[in-house]
């Protein structure tokens, strides 16, 4: 099956700092999906993006798939950003394999 | 709220009880998903549903899992003789099977707690 490997996995920022994770995957995807993981564990959608870039905010992604990565950008990081951000990546019906994830914290 | 559903949020239960957790997809999604989510890790993918079929279901990580979908609406996990490893919080997601982008949508997670 597809492996998703993401990085960091710790990542420690002051307020209003830019950041960049980064989500490599072993095979060709039809599917890649950010999520953004709140305290009471519910994944929030940020991005769909099995190629291309978007953004919505302050933050923006790009899935660059023939060479299987994808990075989510967060600028002017915010305390509120704080918490654990997963990829995600699928080639077909069954679901989503999921990274580790990468926690972060934005200090005040 | 036309998001997927969780019920119960939490459960508190002893080890060899059986427990049960219900899953609403959002309404016009056809594919329904079980993961399980430990500790520090990703979400673990379990099954799958379209419709009332269950078309994948090697990756139910013991035969003291099951799941349902009878008719094609909600479904239910159940884990039986529960396990003191069973301790996780279970997600469940939805989405189209085609003529939308495939992307997921997730619940907010029944939390296990096996004493």
């Amino acid at each position: 099956g597809i492996q998703v490997e993401q990085s960091p996995p710790d990542l420690i920022l002051q307020e209003g700092a830019n950041s960049t994770l980064r989500c490599n995957f072993s095979d060709s995807v039809n599917n890649l999906q950010w999520f953004h993981q709140n305290p009471w564990g519910q994944l929030i959608n940020l991005f769909y993006i099995p190629s291309g870039t978007k953004q919505n905010g302050r933050l923006s992604a790009t899935t660059v798939a023939t060479e299987r990565y994808s990075l989510l950008y967060i600028s002017s990081s915010q305390t509120t950003d704080s918490g654990v951000y997963f990829c995600a990546a699928g080639g077909g019906a069954d679901g989503l394999t999921f990274g580790k994830g990468t926690h972060l914290i934005i200090q005040p | 709220d036309t998001g997927v559903s969780q019920d119960p949020r939490h459960k508190i239960t002893k080890r060899g009880q059986n427990v049960t957790f219900r899953c609403d997809p959002i309404s016009e999604h056809n594919r329904l998903y079980w993961y399980r989510q430990t500790l520090g890790q990703g979400p673990e993918f379990l099954t799958y549903f379209q419709n009332e079929a269950q078309l994948e279901k090697s990756r139910l990580l013991s035969d003291r899992f099951s799941a349902e979908r009878p008719k094609g609406s909600f479904s239910t996990l159940e884990i039986q003789r529960t396990e003191q490893g069973d301790s996780a919080m279970y997600l469940c997601a939805s989405r189209l099977a085609s003529g939308g982008t495939g992307e997921l949508f997730f619940g907010e997670g029944s939390r296990l707690t096996v004493l």
